[in-house]
């Protein structure tokens, strides 16, 4: 098992630019989680979708942010457009289903924005 | 609400001593509790959960429910366990089901 997948694993655009982040999880799983990381907030949970649908995106900054799980083998996160402030790296998880199982991570995104 | 308190942003030890990461959680029904370890630049990976009960790496975990903690221990540190240590919580119901709330990290460096 490859486990969760992301990409791309590293981004650099310019701000302003759109920027669609990439996740597959772990086959099987039906939850998956979108998670960002910074040095001044640590590790935040952005949103979290179960069999496809999203359950919780009250960690999603604002309107400019946007995930979808079109079937249980992808799922984007969004950013329209980005900002300097958006830079962080981005880490999607997935689990077998969403109660007491642990969460699998991604390599993660390392997002660069200009 | 669920919370997850790690109150110290950095630790540091030498190689052999006794470590103890802290984690204090705020949560209103049965908690369930995990470590998770970050490597320099690599994923999360989950280290061990209170209710398995085991020692992964030679740190166990024990879920102090009277002081709200789980902190996590190895007896003699090793500079392979130089990372980030999350402590993370997870919700059982209500609008806190299935959400991991972790705490803000705590980054161990073991010097030689």
């Amino acid at each position: 098992d490859a486990g969760v997948i992301q990409s791309p694993r590293h981004e650099v655009t310019e701000m302003g630019q759109e920027v669609t982040l990439r996740c597959k999880p772990i086959s099987g799983h039906n939850s998956l989680f979108w998670y960002r990381q910074t040095m001044m907030r640590g590790l935040e949970l952005l949103i979290y979708f179960n069999n496809n649908v999203p359950i919780d995106d009250s960690g999603m900054p604002e309107d400019r942010f946007s995930a979808k799980m079109p079937n249980a083998s992808f799922s984007t996160l969004k950013i329209q457009p980005s900002e300097p402030r958006d830079s962080a790296v981005y880490f999607c998880a997935s689990s077998l289903g969403a109660s007491n199982q642990p969460q699998h991570f991604g390599d993660g995104t390392r997002l660069s924005i200009l | 609400a669920q919370r997850v308190t790690q109150p110290e942003k950095l630790l540091s030890v030498f190689k052999g001593a006794p470590v103890e990461l802290k984690c204090n959680y705020s949560y209103s029904g049965s908690p369930e509790l995990f470590w998770y370890v970050q490597y320099s630049r690599q994923r999360l990976q989950l280290l061990l959960r209170h209710i398995s009960r085991e020692s992964i790496k030679g740190f166990t975990a024990d879920l102090n429910k009277g002081e709200t903690s789980f902190h996590l221990k190895k007896p003699f540190a090793q500079e392979e366990d130089s990372a980030m240590y999350y402590c993370a919580l997870l919700g059982a119901g209500g609008t806190s089901y299935g959400k991991l709330t972790f705490g803000q990290g705590t980054i161990l460096t073991v010097h030689p």
